[in-house]
């Protein structure tokens, strides 16, 4: 295991297209998170799951915005309509966590969003 | 609500010299500390976490509490230390994501 891949590494798209990433986390890691990063700024943060559950989702940008872990390993991240706002560094992490003990987090090296 | 607010986005040392990159946050519940390290076209990498109390790189950060502060030291700064720090924040329930500062880049000059 090598760490959190992350595809595709760049992807430029048009305005109004639908965009998916895709993450693989660690494989004994039961959390992932999703974070974006534009220039400037930290990762902020958008979402995160407990092997296929979606524990938090309030702070995804906009509706247009959605995730899924489906069988609680690899995930994906889609936007749709994009815009040009939407063009930032799309991150994704990943830790383990054991009872309320949580270990830290593994990041990939994302996924660079481009919308013109 | 957590915040984590890193004052400077910009530090320059000399080689040699002593370093310190701040770090304070606001957090309602038991707060858990981190620092992260983003070196030129790498990944986010973890440096240290309050709770382990370690020394990476012969980095250091100690959590004031009454300060609310975490800031990151270091004695004697090295050329390869210049990169992209995150001071960052989560609950120690374990429910909190991670939330991060807006970065201090470190250069370090010979």
């Amino acid at each position: 295991d090598t760490g959190v891949s992350q595809d595709p590494r760049h992807k430029i798209t048009k305005r109004g297209q639908n965009v998916t990433f895709r993450c693989d986390p660690i494989s004994e890691h039961n959390r992932l998170y999703w974070y974006r990063q534009t220039l400037g700024q930290g990762p902020e943060f958008l979402t995160y799951f407990q092997n296929e559950a979606q524990l938090e989702k309030s702070r995804l940008l906009s509706d247009r915005f959605s995730a899924e872990r489906p069988k609680g390993s690899f995930s994906t991240l889609e936007i749709q309509r994009t815009e040009q706002g939407d063009s930032a560094m799309y991150l994704c992490a990943s830790t383990r966590m054991t009872g309320i003990t949580i270990y830290g987090y593994t990041f990939g090296s994302g996924t660079r969003l481009t919308v013109v | 609500a957590q915040r984590v607010t890193q004052p400077e986005k910009l530090l320059s040392v000399f080689k040699g010299a002593p370093v310190e990159l701040k770090c304070n946050y606001s957090y309602s519940g038991s707060p858990e500390l981190f620092w992260y390290v983003q070196y030129s076209r790498q990944r986010l990498q973890l440096l240290l976490r309050h709770i382990s109390r370690e020394s990476i790189k012969g980095f250091t950060a100690d959590l004031n509490k009454g300060e609310t502060s975490f800031h990151l030291k270091k004695p004697f700064a090295q050329e390869e230390d210049s990169a992209m720090y995150y001071c960052a924040l989560s609950g120690l329930e374990g429910n909190t994501p991670l939330v991060f500062g807006k970065g201090t880049r470190l250069s370090v000059i010979a």
